[in-house]
């Protein structure tokens, strides 16, 4: 069964130093996303991507975040210059193709990959 | 203000009970998941809902769009489902806001 992977699976660093943690989707997904969850807290949205762009994007996902697809598989994450409170669970995921009827659309249901968990000295 | 809570927070159960998990939320949706993340933090999705009811094993989930109310329902519960269980839903966008999550103890 296909699934979403990411990695690294641990990343620890320096704060102020730059990380990209890296995410390959299903291969016929066209919609992916990054999530990010704090220990003990609940995930939250940072951004979508689609047709090679930023479809939407949260409040967490300042001018330090950027994401890109750099070729036809792969989808990253890079944070420019860590600090502190990046620690945390990174998830990436992705979906297929938008289905729907005139005036009502749905979405399709996201995968998620197994996280990369950030540590940041 | 928490646009999903979930109840309980924490929940203990003796293997074969059935289990239930509450979603309320308080936006309209186009749909709404239900998630399980194991103790090593992955997520893997259970269930995407838009109306009704869906079957899943022994995995029972519903929805009342009117309601704004959603519950997971877990039949025969065994120490494997052992879990944090989140709910999320989806606006009319394509991300996800996520619920706080019940945590769920199944004992032998």
């Amino acid at each position: 069964e296909p699934e979403v992977t990411q990695t690294p699976s641990h990343q620890v660093t320096q704060m102020g130093q730059e990380v990209i943690l890296r995410c390959v989707p299903i291969s016929n997904h066209l919609y992916f996303y990054w999530y990010r969850q704090i220990l003990g807290q609940k995930v939250e949205f940072l951004v979508s991507f689609y047709n090679n762009e930023i479809s939407e994007k949260s409040e967490i996902f300042d001018d330090q975040f950027s994401v890109e697809r750099p070729d036809g598989s792969n989808f990253t994450l890079k944070i420019r210059s860590t600090k502190l409170e990046d620690s945390a669970m990174y998830f990436c995921a992705s979906s297929g193709r938008r289905q729907g009827l005139a005036g009502l659309r749905s979405y399709n249901e996201q995968f998620f990959g197994p996280g990369t968990r950030l540590t940041v000295l | 203000k928490n646009e999903v809570e979930q109840s309980p927070q924490n929940l203990t159960a003796q293997e074969g009970e059935f289990i239930t998990i509450n979603c309320s939320y308080s936006v309209g949706i186009s749909a709404l998941h239900w998630l399980q993340q194991h103790p090593g933090g992955g997520i893997v999705s259970l269930f995407m809902l838009s109306s009704g009811k869906k079957k899943h094993g022994r995995l029972i989930a519903t929805i009342n769009i009117q309601e704004k109310h959603s519950s997971l329902h877990i039949t025969a519960s065994h120490p494997r489902d052992s879990a944090v269980y989140i709910c999320a839903v989806r606006l009319n966008t394509d991300k996800l806001i996520f619920g706080t999550g019940t945590r769920l103890q199944v004992f032998p």
